[in-house]
């Protein structure tokens, strides 16, 4: 069983640039989630994709973006990038529906930094 | 979003039994109270999960009080590789995890 894959581990981009993180989630799970952790901080919910539809958002505002697609896997957007940005960004995936125990399995994160 | 609140660090000798505490005042019936903890340049972790009834797991035990506001995590023997930060978040309907600050467990040898 695979477990959550993150790309990239790691990149640097400039302020006002766009991202794109991708996630694959465990397989069986067709929910995932995002989180953005700053340094010293505990992870911030961005939001959830349930089967390809968005289904819950945190306090991030548009320009953090996201898709999930067929075979579930998905992908965090960010545009015109702020110094703040800069961050760990965690993808998290779980089974969703009746299945689902409430646990997350998350991967092992991508680190952002913005210059 | 659901708050809870608990120590930013603690210290154990190893091999000895750890509590760390979780308040959680602000509680609805339908809340689940999860535990999560995070290694060093790790993404989280499962540890344990409950609603109102105390929970035991090959991770640890959580301890669940009566009214619900608070609820400790105990860990039966303290290892190193228990010396991560540890999330006490309040789960409401959906997937949506609201992570505070942790509490940062050292584990001395």
């Amino acid at each position: 069983e695979t477990g959550v894959t993150q790309s990239p581990t790691h990149l640097i981009k400039t302020r006002g640039q766009q991202v794109t993180l991708r996630c694959s989630s465990q397989s069986g799970h067709n929910t995932v989630s995002w989180y953005q952790q700053a340094l010293g901080q505990g992870p911030q919910f961005i939001f959830q994709y349930y089967r390809e539809e968005e289904n819950g958002r945190g306090n991030f505002p548009p320009r953090f973006s996201g898709l999930q697609f067929p075979n579930y896997s998905s992908e965090l957007n960010v545009n015109a990038l702020e110094l703040d940005d800069s961050a760990l960004y965690l993808c998290a995936s779980s089974p969703g529906g009746s299945q689902s125990t409430g646990e997350l399995f998350f991967g092992e994160g991508s680190r952002l930094t913005v210059l | 979003d659901a708050k809870t609140t608990q120590p930013n660090s603690m210290e154990s000798n190893e091999e000895e039994p750890v509590h760390l505490p979780c308040n959680h005042s602000t509680i609805s019936g339908t809340d689940y109270i999860h535990w999560y903890r995070q290694l060093p340049s790790q993404g989280p972790e499962y540890v344990i999960h409950g609603l109102t009834s105390n929970v035991n797991n090959r991770m640890a035990s959580l301890a669940i009080a009566e009214d619900r506001k608070s609820s400790t995590l105990i860990l039966h023997r303290a290892t190193l590789r228990d010396a991560a930060v540890y999330y006490c978040i309040l789960k409401s309907t959906g997937n949506q995890f609201y992570f505070g600050t942790g509490t940062s467990l050292t584990v001395i040898p």
